[in-house]
């Protein structure tokens, strides 16, 4: 059974602190990851994507992508109230984007 | 900006009754997926279909079937719903490639009593 694993959390963080969330999955040849961000009673909504080992920044967020060691983690740099949510780490499998799957994801809450 | 939508945000059934769920795309994707999620579970595939008529079962097809007669457009039947079918109810679509991400719809809050 292919999986992606994820500490549920809750992961409390002060307002303007970094927010570490980590992500481990299962299989090995899987090619694609990406971050969603679910608020309360919201759906999933994209927040970053990598496909090749390293660093990958886009504003306050930095994906990290280490195949050989099977994680892939997300960095929030200076943390606000509005980050508070549900964060899901999602593995493409295959090279089709037909299926791809998902962690339970980490609660974050970002403490004032 | 692709957009994903659902018939219903919120539906109260009945335990027996027939339930459709609809979701529509307008972004020519070719696949389609219907996930449920539930507290403690995360996302669970149901059924995700690839191109017209075409479909394949997910991890928990048991009680569901699908319907896809049109590319933008995909269904979610509970034939006979139960108490167990209770949970949030998400569809999203994707492109062909592997790094297409997945876009979701609103969710539709299912209550069978």
């Amino acid at each position: 059974q292919k999986e992606v694993e994820q500490n549920s959390g809750p992961l409390s963080v002060p307002e303007g602190a970094i927010a570490s969330l980590n992500c481990t999955y299962s299989d090995r040849g899987s090619q694609s990851f990406f971050w969603y961000r679910q608020y309360s009673g919201k759906s999933p909504e994209l927040i970053m994507f990598i496909y090749s080992n390293g660093d990958k920044e886009d504003g306050r967020f930095t994906a990290q992508l280490n195949k050989a060691s099977q994680y892939v983690s997300l960095l929030i740099r200076d943390s606000q109230p509005s980050d508070s949510a549900t964060y899901l780490c999602a593995v493409n499998e295959d090279s089709s984007a037909s299926k791809i799957i998902f962690g339970s994801g980490t609660r974050l809450s970002i403490r004032p | 900006d692709v957009k994903v939508t659902q018939s219903s945000r919120y539906l109260v059934k009945r335990t027996g009754e027939k339930v459709f769920l609809e979701c529509v795309q307008d972004m020519d994707h070719e696949n389609m997926f219907w996930y449920r999620q539930d507290p403690g579970l995360g996302l669970r595939l149901i059924y995700f279909s690839y191109d017209v008529k075409m479909k394949e079962k997910g991890d928990i097809p048991e009680g569901y079937s699908v319907s896809r007669e049109k590319k933008e457009r995909f269904s979610l039947i509970l034939e006979s719903a139960s108490t167990n079918q209770t949970s949030m109810y998400l569809c999203a679509s994707c492109g062909a490639g592997a790094a297409d991400t997945q876009y979701f719809g609103p969710g539709t809050r299912l209550t069978v009593l």
